[in-house]
């Protein structure tokens, strides 16, 4: 059981570079969430999917696209590089939206560098 | 606006005890989150509080006031591998998840 993995761990990309980040999880849960982390800030939500084949924007959805492949998968695309995207990246999942069952549990991020 | 304030870092000592103060004004409230978060790791789960009160676990404790927007996460007995951040997040009335900025913790011998 490997809750929530992500790839890559670390990358560094130019500007105007593209580049996908993979999230899947095995707890059979129908929330999945992505999220950047700054220094000084909170988790700033992206995008997440209530579920296989839906995606819905988060605070900061500007410059990333997603797609919910599966139950397990969920994948964040920059398709141009900012440096104003250097970041950390971190998937999470969770089994609902009420109370308790909103525990999210989280990948162990992609760190990201764009120069 | 919604916001969620808890201080920058705070600092205590091994063996000793820590309160970890949050305040909270958001649309609606559907429940509180604490959870830890290590140096170059993912946040991990502490606690859950939806009702009023204190909520114990081990050596950690969450409090709860929803009528001053107010919870609290308490540390006893504070060991060196308590040093990490401590993010508190609210549920609002739409069942989005707010985050604070976290509260970083240093542990000192």
């Amino acid at each position: 059981n490997a809750g929530v993995t992500q790839t890559p761990k670390f990358r560094v990309l130019k500007t105007g570079q593209s580049m996908t980040l993979l999230c899947a999880q095995d707890m059979n849960h129908e929330y999945m969430y992505w999220y950047r982390q700054d220094p000084g800030m909170g988790l700033r939500l992206i995008h997440y999917s209530v579920g296989e084949g839906t995606t819905a924007k988060g605070e900061v959805p500007d410059g990333y696209n997603v797609s919910r492949l599966n139950k397990r998968e969920f994948s964040l695309r920059l398709e141009s590089a900012a440096p104003s995207q250097t970041s950390v990246y971190f998937c999470a999942s969770s089994y609902g939206t009420s109370g308790r069952q909103e525990t999210q549990y989280f990948g162990p991020g992609t760190r990201l560098l764009v120069l | 606006g919604q916001n969620i304030d808890q201080p920058t870092e705070m600092t205590a000592t091994e063996g000793a005890i820590v309160q970890i103060n949050c305040t909270y004004q958001t649309s609606g409230f559907n429940g509180l989150f604490w959870y830890q978060q290590h140096a170059g790791e993912a946040p991990t789960f502490l606690s859950y509080n939806v009702l009023d009160g204190l909520e114990e676990k081990g050596r950690f404790s969450s409090f709860l006031s929803r009528s001053k927007g107010y919870s609290y996460l308490l540390l006893k007995e504070l060991q060196m591998k308590d040093s990490a951040s401590y993010l508190c997040a609210v549920t609002d009335s739409n069942y989005q998840l707010i985050w604070g900025a976290g509260t970083k913790l240093i542990i000192k011998p």
